[in-house]
């Protein structure tokens, strides 16, 4: 059975430092997996979405990188800002056959401090 | 951002009574989700749609239905509302199966 874990499950950090995030899961049959943030009390906002076949993918400060033989994602966030303060939660798309359920992790919630 | 308007945004109702909520996306993508969230559990899968009158269940599908007639609409119900069903709900679409999803600012729910 795939499980998505997000550890920490919150982190606090001070403005300017370079931070990952990390998203680990356990069967590497992965279609695919996609990043979000949620600010409190709002809807989830896609970031990254990568394929099994990609190894990273980069937005502005953001870049999620991809090692399934690991089961690992990163999600790398370069000069925090306190606006990056938010949720973030992983999303891994199983690959099977035609049934490729999501499967989601709690997430980290993340404090950048001015 | 994509265009999905989830209505009521907020909802305060009594056990036994019927709920409707309302997804309506813009982006003429052929799904959409509805989810709910709670602490603890993450996101959970409720019911989701991929076409006009094509639905299917999710993982936590007892005590909701849903209807797709159109497909810019997408309405979950909740035929008895019960204590258990007090969340958070989103409804979410994607232009293919596998697609990058996008969300809904949510409708919270609460049933006394």
């Amino acid at each position: 059975k795939q499980e998505v874990t997000q550890i920490p499950a919150a982190l606090s950090v001070p403005e300017g430092e370079n931070l990952v995030l990390n998203c680990s899961f356990t069967d590497s049959a992965i279609y695919n997996l996609q990043w979000f943030r949620q600010d409190p009390g709002k809807g989830l906002t896609s970031l990254l979405l990568i394929q099994s076949s990609q190894r990273e993918q980069t937005s502005g400060r953001l870049n999620a990188s991809l090692d399934k033989s690991s089961g690992r994602s990163t999600l790398y966030i370069a000069a925090s800002q306190p606006g990056d303060s938010a949720t973030y939660l992983c999303a891994v798309r199983l690959d099977a056959g035609n049934n490729r359920k999501l499967i989601w992790g709690l997430g980290t919630s993340l404090a950048v401090n001015p | 951002d994509a265009g999905i308007t989830q209505s009521p945004r907020h909802k305060v109702t009594e056990t036994g009574t019927p709920v409707t909520l309302r997804c309506h996306q813009t982006e003429n993508h052929r799904y959409m989700y509805w989810y709910r969230q709670d602490p603890g559990h993450g996101l959970r899968l409720i019911h989701y749609s991929y076409g006009v009158k094509d639905t299917d269940k999710g993982e936590v599908s007892d005590g909701y239905s849903v209807s797709r007639s159109k497909t810019e609409d997408f309405l979950l119900t909740l035929e008895s509302a019960t204590s258990s069903q007090t969340s958070v709900y989103f409804c979410a679409i994607s232009e293919g199966v596998n697609g990058e999803l996008f969300f809904g600012e949510g409708s919270r729910l609460t049933v006394l």
